[in-house]
């Protein structure tokens, strides 16, 4: 059974960081690209990165670009998302998904407020 | 970018009803779409990808259709556990996008 939980979201002050991580299991992790989504309150879905099996190439939302990187550890089955400069428009439920969308974690709460 | 506009926003329907959901592509992404349900509380679950083909442990009543840019979910005769809000991606080329949702309530 496939499994994606997430840990490492929390209330950070603008400007701040935060490093989120999905530990997968269930599945060959170096075999798929994994995705960062995220949902803010009350709003809908919004795609926020994606890293290919081998970790050697990532693609961003604009808004995230420059910020966000996104990296995983094939040997440790785990996807990771570092997060710097937070704004609070950044305040959302991240969730990791595994390739293109087939499952997803229960997701991570982060806030961004002073 | 690759608009995704999905419609309706929201409808009510009732039990046993025939739901249709509509999400229209800026551009061709041939069949590279998923349709996602979202109850409150809960992370989506995929229903449908490649447009048409249904997702392994997803109901039969759930169906997907279209190529290009016109696709479409239907709910054949929807049941209490549907009402939720769907959603339609695209992963035909980055950034990846997102349908705005169309909320299924109780009639």
């Amino acid at each position: 059974e496939v499994q994606l939980v997430e840990s490492g979201g929390g209330l950070v002050q603008p400007g701040g960081s935060l490093r989120l991580s999905c530990a997968a299991s269930g599945f060959t992790f170096s075999s798929v690209s994994m995705a960062w989504v995220r949902q803010a309150p009350g709003h809908g879905l919004e795609w926020v990165a994606n890293i290919k099996d081998d970790g050697n190439k990532a693609f961003y939302v604009d808004s995230v670009t420059g910020r966000f990187t996104i990296s995983r550890d094939n040997a440790k089955n785990s996807l990771y998302l570092q997060m710097n400069s937070l704004r609070a428009e950044d305040t959302a439920i991240y969730y990791c998904a595994r390739g293109w969308g087939s499952e997803w974690g229960q997701g991570t709460l982060v806030t961004v407020s002073s | 970018d690759i608009q995704m506009t999905q419609s309706p926003s929201s409808l009510s329907a009732s039990v046993g009803d025939r739901v249709t959901i509509t999400c229209r592509a800026s551009q061709g992404i041939r069949n590279d779409l998923g349709w996602y349900q979202q109850k409150p509380g809960k992370a989506p679950k995929r229903l449908i990808y490649t447009a048409s083909s249904l997702q392994s442990g997803v109901p039969s009543r759930f169906s997907g259709s279209g190529s290009g840019t016109e696709f479409t979910l239907t709910i054949s005769s929807l049941q209490p556990e549907d009402f939720a809000t769907y959603y339609c991606l695209q992963y035909n080329s980055y950034p990846w996008t997102f349908g705005q949702g169309t909320k299924v309530e109780i009639k």
